[in-house]
């Protein structure tokens, strides 16, 4: 099944304990990105990255990191998390860049306290 | 740089109502534009597309026209089901300004009533 999937779905953590949230594709898609979700905000995008190596900021990218070393994989890197970075965080795939149909993972749900 | 906007929620209707979700955006260039849909504890999905001016998309009875002249993409449903309760987000993407993300609106929350 071709899907998107993003593990922890839930987290809840303390303010500066560094955390990864992974994002993995099997659709072989060249374009993965980062959106967090907040509440009359839409989603907003962190990073993202065309193809395996080729990383760009996105809307709101302080405070994370990202890589891209293998085409199937994009985690997302919080080094020292803040209550701030509480929210809800989507991974999306496509496969030739965003205005192709973006595929969307389940959500992670994380809690900085 | 580019926005949209989407009229807020909730919006609540019986089934088998018309149900139109406007949304207007501001863009340097021409857009593509998207409709996706969120059902509840789900990740988004696509729902419709147009990438140029009087174009409609549609999908599951609901349909959308790129109105360039009124920088407009206003999704309508003739008849929506419980089904369709869900957030729907307007998006564009494909300007210099949203090179590489879609640009989403607020969301609009739609619950619909048996």
């Amino acid at each position: 099944e071709a899907q998107v999937t993003q593990n922890p779905r839930y987290l809840i953590t303390v303010t500066g304990k560094k955390l990864t949230v992974t994002c993995s594709q099997n659709m072989n898609h060249e374009y993965m990105s980062w959106y967090r979700q907040d509440p009359g905000l839409g989603l907003r995008q962190i990073y993202y990255s065309m193809n395996v190596e080729v990383t760009d900021k996105g809307d709101v990218p302080e405070g994370y990191k990202v890589s891209r070393k293998e085409k199937r994989n994009f985690p997302l890197i919080l080094e020292s998390p803040s209550p701030n970075q509480t929210s809800l965080y989507f991974c999306a795939s496509s496969d030739r860049g965003a205005m192709n149909e973006q595929f969307f993972g389940p959500g992670t749900r994380l809690t900085v306290l | 740089g580019d926005s949209v906007t989407q009229m807020e929620g909730p919006v609540t209707l019986s089934e088998e109502a018309f149900l139109t979700i406007n949304c207007t955006y501001t863009a340097t260039g021409y857009p593509s534009l998207f409709w996706y849909v969120q059902y509840p504890g789900e990740g988004l999905q696509l729902l419709l597309k147009a990438t140029k001016a009087d174009d409609k998309g549609s999908n599951k009875g609901f349909e959308a026209t790129y109105r360039k002249e009124t920088t407009s993409f206003h999704l309508e449903k003739g008849s929506v089901q419980v089904s369709d309760s869900a957030v729907y987000f307007c998006a564009l993407s494909g300007t210099t300004d949203s090179w590489g993300k879609l640009q989403f609106g607020a969301g609009t929350q739609v619950v619909v009533t048996p």
